[in-house]
């Protein structure tokens, strides 16, 4: 059973702060990562996504990955009100998107 | 790019009616589309993967006579709630992909809500 893990939160952070969201997966012939936010009543959208081993970053989002650990993050900087939100943690151990598994995802919080 | 829509967003419907959900993508061909379902503070869970001109692979306890799925063409799948009970009451949200190594990505569609009383 392939199992992607999240931390279900809330995880609170000031505005301003930097928010850390992490991600373990347990199969270590995985591909490719994937960061979705989704707000409340709304379907996921797509963060970002990272192939390769360390950083990438995109305006005010890093990915972080680690295969060998098996593990993923998401780093928010300046925190905004506005990213509150749930953010899925996906990994595809498949070559064509067949072996997609989300995580159960955790809940931001960002106070003004 | 990669824009994937849904349609109705929202639906009402009677209990032992069908109601259809129709899902396209709109600058892109997806090989793979993925339909899921998402209770009120709950997970996602996928409820079936469709291939487009093939049957598709429904997941360990979705009904497949139930939710009948058709990816008839690169940029269109359909599931239809056959029968619906209050209990198919969700959020059912598609997804698709282009599905080649290089890119992978799932993106999905605003979601549908559908409501049977």
């Amino acid at each position: 059973q392939k199992e992607v893990e999240q931390n279900s939160g809330p995880l609170s952070v000031p505005e301003g702060a930097i928010a850390s969201l992490n991600c373990t997966y347990s199969d270590r012939g995985s591909q490719s990562f994937f960061w979705y936010r989704q707000y409340s009543g709304k379907s996921p959208e797509l963060i970002m996504f990272i192939y390769s081993n360390g950083d990438k970053e995109d305006g005010r989002f890093t990915a972080q990955l680690n295969k060998a650990s098996q593990y993923v993050s998401l780093l928010i900087r300046d925190s905004q009100p506005s990213d509150s939100a749930t953010y899925l943690c996906a990994v595809n151990s498949g070559n064509y998107g067949q072996n997609f598994v989300f995580g159960p995802g955790t809940r931001l919080s960002v106070l003004p | 790019g990669a824009v994937v829509s849904q349609h109705p967003s929202r639906v009402i419907c009677k209990s032992g009616t069908s109601v259809k959900i129709e899902c396209r993508s709109l600058d892109f061909q997806a090989t793979t589309m993925f339909w899921y379902r998402q209770f009120p503070k709950q997970s996602l869970m996928l409820m079936a993967t469709s291939n487009e001109g093939s049957k598709a692979t429904y997941e360990q306890g979705v009904e497949k006579d139930k939710f009948l799925i058709n990816h008839a063409s690169l940029t269109l799948s359909t599931l239809t709630v056959t029968s619906a009970h209050p209990e198919d009451s969700s959020f059912y949200i598609c997804s698709a992909s282009q599905s080649s190594p290089s890119t992978d990505t799932q993106y999905f569609g605003p979601g549908t809500r559908l409501t049977v009383l």
